[in-house]
């Protein structure tokens, strides 16, 4: 089993519409959540980082995070065309690295 | 300097040679790692550097590959007999932290190095 799973996608959603990713983690003892962002032909950029229970909101973006479910969320209210790109769900399990999944590719459509 | 730097940025080889590729981490950042991605797939984890030592580098697929840090700022991996399906984007990252000392997670990627494997 894969440490992190993803919905490959696409996702397409309107332009001001709320789009939700998920995300799936197998190590029960991780503790630190991340999403990062990917352009295509571009290398991925930190959005938001999550390590307890709940939603986390930062502008536009809301993570949340359900450790007993072992499941994390992101999602982007009011998306516009900019926020098309593949998102990367990110997990550090119990050793000393970051594992990421394969990423949800997200496009909104004008 | 102000981000990560990788060079080449593209590197053509042909199959059985010996490639290197560098990175130069933001200066100051003690945790360096490699990770390489596949078209359509998320990054995989390579090798994590704390400082000078490799720290976990459970994700090198093979003995082909290697990488070092000799002064704990420049990598160079190093992928010996290359082969078609080491044809891959190999990214380099930096934090400044590592776990254990505070934030971890923010990672800072340079562009990458495209190798093609003929």
């Amino acid at each position: 089993q894969k440490e992190v799973e993803q919905n490959s996608g696409p996702l397409s959603v309107p332009e001001g519409a709320i789009a939700s990713l998920n995300c799936t983690y197998s190590d029960r003892v991780s503790q630190s959540f991340f999403w990062y962002r990917q352009y295509s032909g571009k290398s991925p950029e930190l959005i938001m980082s999550i390590y307890s229970n709940g939603d986390k909101e930062d502008g536009r973006f809301t993570a949340q995070l359900n450790k007993a479910s072992q499941y994390v969320s992101l999602l982007i209210r009011d998306s516009q065309p900019s926020d098309s790109a593949t998102y990367l769900c990110a997990v550090v399990p119990g050793a000393n690295n970051l594992f990421f999944g394969t990423g949800t590719r997200l496009t909104v459509i004008p | 300097g102000a981000g990560v730097s990788q060079t080449p940025s593209n590197k053509v080889t042909e199959k059985g040679k010996y490639v290197e590729l560098r990175c130069d981490p933001i200066s100051g950042h003690t945790a360096l790692y490699w990770y390489r991605q596949s078209l359509g797939q998320g990054p995989e984890f390579l090798i994590y550097f704390q400082g000078t030592g490799a720290a976990d580098d459970s994700g090198l697929p093979n003995d082909r590959f290697f990488a070092v840090r000799p002064e704990g700022s420049v990598s160079t991996l190093k992928i010996q007999r290359t082969e078609r399906g080491d044809s891959a984007v190999y990214l380099c990252a930096s934090s400044l932290f590592y776990l254990g000392q505070g934030s971890f997670g923010e990672l800072f990627f340079g562009e990458g190095s495209r190798l093609t494997v003929l």
